[in-house]
């Protein structure tokens, strides 16, 4: 069964700890996608990698970390850098540029 | 800047009624626009892919035109059902931004009344 994959589905965190999201796709698609979703604001972009070994950062990076050692796996640390980590973040994969992208089901992040 | 925009932001319709959503955005120079779905605390589920040079695309019931002149795509939905009740979301990858990244609209958010 392909697709992508997000864990945990929902995230409980303290303000000031650091929280890292999972993201698997079974695609083979090189690129991959963190956005963000915030209620009134439609989806950001976080950051992306267009082949292993590789990220560059979206429009709103800050307070974010990647790493891409994998061609299957992308995850995100959530820093404590960042103001406003309450959300919910979505990953998604493509082929190759200008293919489609692909979602996964999300992770909601709650930061009290 | 680039941008884009879908209006209304809501709509409700009785069942079997055709669906039209817009999309509106500002830079003709597009690699590709993407339709997408997404139910309440889900992710997207892509609904269709129309490339630049492409007018229009089908799939089932769904129907989206593409107008790179004027920066319109419409999303037309035959015989709506209640089970089509979902947030609608448009996203553009614009050739001026890099790593095939998606600008999204803000989502029309759908209800078909049984």
């Amino acid at each position: 069964d392909g697709g992508i994959t997000q864990s945990p589905k929902y995230l409980f965190r303290k303000e000031g700890q650091n929280v890292t999201l999972s993201c698997e796709q079974n695609l083979n698609h090189d690129a991959m996608y963190w956005y963000r979703q915030d209620p009134g604001q439609g989806l950001r972009l976080i950051y992306y990698s267009q082949i292993v070994n590789d990220f560059q950062k979206g429009d709103i990076a800050e307070g974010y970390s990647v790493s891409r050692e994998k061609k299957e796996s992308f995850p995100l640390t959530v820093t404590s850098a960042q103001k406003n980590p309450t959300a919910f973040y979505l990953c998604a994969s493509s082929a190759q540029q200008g293919n489609e992208q692909y979602f996964g089901p999300g992770t909601r992040l709650t930061v009290t | 800047k680039q941008e884009v925009t879908q209006i209304p932001a809501a709509l409700s319709v009785p069942e079997g009624e055709n669906l039209v959503l817009n999309c509106s955005f500002t830079d003709s120079a597009i690699y590709n626009l993407q339709w997408f779905r997404q139910d309440p605390g889900k992710g997207l589920t892509s609904l269709l892919l129309i490339q630049s040079s492409q007018r229009e695309q089908t799939s089932g019931r769904l129907n989206a035109s593409l107008d790179k002149s004027s920066g319109r795509s419409t999303l037309y939905i035959a015989a709506s059902q209640p089970g089509d009740s979902a947030t609608y979301l448009c996203a553009v990858n614009f050739m001026k931004t890099a790593g095939n990244k998606l600008t999204f609209g803000g989502g029309t958010r759908v209800l078909v009344k049984p």
